[in-house]
């Protein structure tokens, strides 16, 4: 069956560190999102892309960035990671308009 | 910018309530509207969608363009309904979803 994987689950780092989180689909969606998920602020676009090469920011975008050289893997970098990015992220993908977007079971990122 | 408004952050009703969990959007076109659900430690899974006009265990939602709400609504709630519901919209950005800030369903027994 098509699935969305993301990878680690859980990670700790430390102030300063660069981190990479995995996001890696199996449905050939073009379309590919990475959120973050804080209390009292609900899911908030981070980057998003419409197909290979493309990437564009979202809502809050300052310190991470993507890159997308295939279909299938949307992989999310925290340049220098900061407390204010602990926070459980999600990737999901969808293929186009009035579809449904499929969600990654979610990293939970401690920066200490 | 496309914005999703829940106003409530927190509802709670006994087994058997009505349940209605609010939600506005500010696309002027005409958006496309999602209700998704995350059950505790879960991930984020679609609930029902407006193009659809289905109802999915028991809820519906209703697009009103004139108050450009799309309210989750079910009659009877059960305790496995607990759970945190996103409204999110797609528009004329693309296919990017926006989200609301959620809304905590807690069903007491």
């Amino acid at each position: 069956d098509a699935e969305i994987t993301q990878s680690p689950r859980h990670k700790i780092t430390e102030t300063g560190r660069q981190v990479t989180l995995a996001c890696h689909q199996t449905w050939n969606h073009n379309n590919m999102f990475w959120y973050r998920q804080d209390l009292g602020h609900g899911l908030r676009l981070i980057h998003y892309s419409y197909g290979v090469q493309d990437t564009n920011k979202g809502e809050v975008s300052d310190g991470y960035s993507v890159s997308r050289s295939n279909t299938e893997d949307l992989p999310l970098t925290l340049e220098s990671a900061a407390s204010s990015q602990t926070s459980v992220y999600f990737c999901a993908s969808r293929s186009g308009a009035a579809t449904e977007a499929f969600f990654g079971q979610g990293t939970r990122l401690t920066v200490v | 910018a496309q914005r999703v408004t829940q106003p409530e952050k927190l509802l709670s009703v006994f087994k058997g309530a009505p349940v209605e969990l609010k939600c506005n959007y500010s696309y002027s076109g005409s958006p496309e509207l999602f209700w998704y659900v995350q059950y505790s430690r879960q991930r984020l899974q679609l609930l029902l969608r407006h193009i659809s006009r289905e109802s999915i265990k028991g809820f519906t939602a209703d697009l009103n363009k004139g108050e450009t709400s799309f309210h989750l609504k079910k009659p009877f709630a059960q305790e496995e309904d607990s759970a945190m519901y996103y409204c999110a919209q797609a528009g004329n950005a693309g296919n990017m979803l926006t989200f609301g800030g959620g809304t905590r369903l807690m069903v007491k027994p």
